[in-house]
């Protein structure tokens, strides 16, 4: 596609709901990343895949968080049992580039904002 | 870890002048890219501009320039000619692409005042 797409844009959940949050990267590229950016703030990395290969999780916040990419393509972001404190833009970054070696670009997408009532 | 600062919130521009905004970073890295990003309201993270470690030239792309002083651990981005489209929060981030992710700061909202 032209630009890394995520899907809904906006998400309202009560409190409890589980939810889940699609990417679709640019085609080809190898790397997708994952960040969730709150009110006022940068974003935060939550985790990175390479291809169907979820290289590092570290940022993820709790047990609650679980990402998949299982083809390698489009990856899914799922919350369960959400929080308030959930509340946030999920923004999803992909990445044609594998290494450090040359200059490097992430393409964002234009993020989910969820809401946690 | 890395860590990067924007030290100024809120700046604020008249149409057609000049504007800086400050980023500091923490590191102990010798080799990294450093990036600035804007994000204009509602829409989505654009990357402006973003400078290599290793070279000692300043990047420019068009009307924005940056001033990297790696001793100081400064990056920071000058628009020039500043127009109505640049208003947006802009942030700083830093790469070492070992861990392959982006470190952000909090953001700077550019506000350009016709």
């Amino acid at each position: 596609g032209a630009g890394v797409s995520q899907s809904p844009r906006y998400k309202v959940a009560k409190r409890g709901q589980d939810v889940a949050l699609r990417c679709d990267p640019i085609s080809g590229h190898v790397s997708l990343f994952w960040y969730q950016q709150a009110l006022g703030q940068g974003p935060e990395f939550l985790t990175y895949f390479q291809n169907e290969a979820q290289l590092d999780k570290s940022g993820l916040p709790s047990d609650r968080f679980f990402a998949e990419r299982p083809e390698g393509s489009v990856s899914t972001l799922k919350i369960q049992r959400t929080q308030q404190e959930d509340s946030a833009v999920y923004l999803c970054a992909s990445s044609r580039l594998t290494g450090s070696s040359g200059h490097y670009e992430q393409y964002f997408g234009p993020g989910t904002r969820l809401t946690v009532t | 870890a890395q860590t990067v600062t924007q030290s100024q919130p809120e700046m604020s521009v008249q149409e057609a002048e000049t504007v800086t905004l400050s980023c500091t970073y923490d590191t102990s890295e010798s080799d990294y890219y450093l990036f600035w990003y804007k994000q204009p309201p509602s829409r989505q993270m654009i990357l402006v501009i973003r400078q290599e470690a290793y070279k000692q030239q300043n990047a420019t792309e068009n009307r924005f320039s940056v001033n990297f002083q790696k001793a100081a651990k400064s990056f920071s981005l000058k628009i020039s000619d500043s127009q109505l489209g640049d208003a947006a929060m802009y942030f700083c981030a830093y790469w070492r692409g070992s861990n392959y992710k982006l470190t952000f700061g909090k953001g700077t909202l550019l506000t350009v005042n016709p």
